[in-house]
């Protein structure tokens, strides 16, 4: 299985600022990953989907980049509605995996 | 807008079944794949199994083959999960996801809560 290594777990941010979470497969997955947004009760939202490609309605702020072993989701001028969880997940093979999710909160 | 709502949870003994439903409403649901995915406080999210838009194509994780089967109704927009031989570490919530053509969800329903307790 693609074993997908996220990080940080935990983030502590202010409004305004700009954080960067990292995502590592275990194998070269070409730019086949997907970042997620769940908010406490809710199901995840899809942000970003072939690394770096942002989902329609996602605001412009939320940027994905990355290829093979290494991503990264970047959330620039940080706005209080995006103090979430985050995922990332490999679609290269199945079983379609997660990463185990970065927490960002506010500072 | 694009809807998946899921229903069928509940509290259920160790080995028993239950089946979830999903609905789907606001696409064209004969042309999506779907999938389920839960989601656990020590596990996180795992997806669990995968069906083509016609039902060809099926895909389970290995922690439910031979124990979970996917299958889905077109004609009425709707996509289930037969679980037997449940286990504890079954308990999860459950989510029905609307999968792009690049398998990644897309639309995901708001969960339905499964608790596998003796």
């Amino acid at each position: 299985d693609v074993q997908m290594t996220q990080s940080p777990s935990y983030v502590s941010a202010s409004v305004g600022d700009t954080v960067t979470i990292t995502c590592r497969a275990s194998q070269d997955i070409s730019t086949r990953v997907a970042w997620y947004q769940q908010k406490p009760g809710k199901a995840p939202s899809l942000l970003i989907f072939a690394a770096f490609s942002l989902q329609r309605g996602v605001p412009s702020r939320f940027s994905g980049s990355g290829s093979e072993k290494d991503f990264t989701l970047t959330i620039r001028d940080l706005q209080p509605e995006d103090f979430a969880t985050y995922y990332c997940q490999q679609a290269n093979k199945f079983p379609l995996t997660f990463g185990r999710g970065t927490k960002l909160e506010i500072k | 807008e694009a809807q998946l709502v899921e229903s069928g949870g509940g509290q259920v003994k160790p080995g028993g079944s239950l089946r979830l439903s999903c609905a789907g409403s606001g696409f064209d649901f004969n042309s999506y794949t779907l999938a389920w995915v839960r989601q656990t406080p020590g596990k996180g999210l795992e997806w669990v199994s995968y069906i083509t838009d016609n039902g060809n194509y099926i895909y389970y994780g290995d922690s439910v083959t031979g124990r979970f089967t996917i299958s889905r109704d077109n004609a009425k927009n709707s996509l289930y999960l037969q679980m037997h031989s449940l286990r504890g570490d079954d308990t999860a919530i459950y989510f029905c996801a609307r999968v792009s053509g690049d398998d990644y969800f897309d639309t995901w329903g708001q969960g339905t809560l499964v608790i596998v307790s003796s």
